[in-house]
């Protein structure tokens, strides 16, 4: 499908820096949802969002569906050099599932 | 729970060979699964829908007959690369969602395809 504005492509920063990235789309979603992918690896969800306005945390994670559900951010704070990967946002209604272009991460110790 | 299987993870094989790669679900029953395609650093690209019983949704754009999908029971499915070629090098990958709704989707680990 088509994809989502994804912001930053790309983050260069220091271990124990916080994070963040966020998606824009000119169209609603009903959910918005952040993955990570490793190298040769499939997708690992991080967190799932369902409601407009929603904040929601997994750990050091943080993220949030935008009141006007056209857009979400994922904050991460402390960061860790595990952290690295990209970070892929997706909007989704029901079936139709449309990914950002993904934000890759590196993390300097 | 909700983990996603693919097999294989790594196919190298001769130009015009067809290559035929699983997705399960382990721990639910997924009536629809999708397959996604991922060239180096982009994202991923949805290919299709996989229906159990049911013939596959492909998108604009992706050939039927090239990428064929049998979803038979509620917990496989499966992508055929039919006279694979070069250009059909990439790196494939399954979902499927344990919930009621399609979402929120439960990736494989990928097949990486590499074509000779």
């Amino acid at each position: 499908g088509q994809q989502l504005n994804q912001s930053p492509q790309s983050m260069f920063i220091q271990e124990g820096e916080d994070v963040s990235m966020n998606c824009t789309s000119s169209s609603i979603f009903n959910t918005w949802l952040w993955y990570k992918q490793d190298p040769g690896e499939g997708p690992v969800l991080l967190i799932a969002l369902y409601k407009a306005g929603e904040l929601t945390s997994n750990g050091r994670l943080t993220a949030q569906f935008g009141i006007t559900r056209k857009d979400s951010f994922l904050n991460i704070s402390a960061s860790i050099p595990s952290d690295v990967g990209i970070y892929f946002c997706a909007g989704a209604n029901n079936n139709d599932m449309r990914f950002g272009a993904g934000t890759r991460l590196t993390v300097k110790p | 729970g909700a983990v996603v299987s693919q097999h294989p993870s790594w196919v190298i094989c001769k130009s015009g060979t067809s290559v035929k790669i699983e997705c399960r679900s382990l721990d639910f029953q997924a009536t629809t699964m999708f397959w996604y395609r991922q060239f180096p650093k982009q994202s991923l690209m949805l290919m299709a829908t996989s229906n159990e019983g049911s013939k596959a949704t492909y998108e604009q754009g992706v050939e039927k007959d090239k990428f064929l999908i049998n979803h038979a029971s509620l917990t496989l499915s499966t992508l055929t690369v039919t006279s694979a070629h070069p250009e059909d090098s990439s790196f494939y990958i399954c979902s499927a969602s344990p919930g009621q709704g399609y979402q929120p989707q439960h990736f494989g680990d990928g097949t990486r395809l590499s074509i000779l």
